[in-house]
């Protein structure tokens, strides 16, 4: 089956250092990629997006490339912000009998200290 | 638009007890799907609802089922709660054919 595999954390970063949470995924075909963001007492939120192979999804100075070969999807920022704390996760979205089935990895707890 | 809005916000149940959930979509969006979080598994995929229709589901218990009634509203129930059946659920709408989903604050139950 299709899964998604990324760090828990917390990962905890400086203000204006560089971040990478990883993400991999396992799935038959060509999937689409995402990655969503929750913060404190909200749902979750689309940051960006990627649909096929080397696309790359950039929203809010956050980027990640869909790299097929490795089956990955990192998502970076070059200088990470207070307000950037937030659950990040990975997902995968594939179409299975003609409907579209969303796979999210557990998330990732970014907390950045000033 | 207004967005996915989801009530209650907070619940506390007895074990043993059962609870509904409800959940409106984005004005136009057909498609319903309810995930529940926890700590631990995180996000749980439960099932998804399209024109009324349940079309997917997730490794969930019978104790936990679903409807969606004509104007795409969707309300979630599980019967006979467990403490571990404590989590957020969250609704999320899409339009047909779009792959990004919408989210609702969720709702918070706790299960005592």
């Amino acid at each position: 089956g299709n899964s998604v595999t990324q760090m828990e954390g917390p990962v905890t970063l400086s203000e204006e250092a560089f971040l990478t949470i990883n993400c991999t995924y396992t799935a038959t075909g060509y999937p689409s990629l995402f990655w969503y963001v929750q913060y404190p007492g909200e749902g979750l939120q689309l940051l960006l997006k990627a649909t096929k192979a080397d696309d790359k999804g950039s929203n809010k100075g956050f980027e990640a490339t869909y790299r097929k070969e490795t089956t990955s999807f990192h998502l970076e920022k070059g200088s990470v912000q207070v307000s950037d704390s937030a659950v990040y996760f990975c997902a995968l979205s594939r179409n299975s009998g003609g409907y579209q089935k969303v796979t999210f990895g557990i998330g990732t707890k970014l907390q950045v200290i000033p | 638009k207004a967005g996915v809005t989801q009530t209650p916000r907070y619940l506390i149940k007895t074990r043993g007890q059962q609870v509904t959930l409800s959940c409106s979509p984005i004005s136009g969006h057909r498609s319903v799907s309810w995930y529940q979080q926890t700590p631990g598994q995180g996000l749980q995929f439960l099932f998804e609802y399209f024109s009324e229709t349940q079309r997917n589901k997730g490794n969930f218990p019978g104790r936990f089922s679903g409807r969606q009634f004509s104007n795409s509203r969707s309300e979630m129930n599980v019967s006979t709660l467990e403490l571990g059946d404590s989590a957020l659920y969250l609704c999320a709408s899409r339009e047909e054919g779009s792959y990004e989903q919408y989210f609702g604050p969720g709702t918070r139950l706790t299960v005592t």
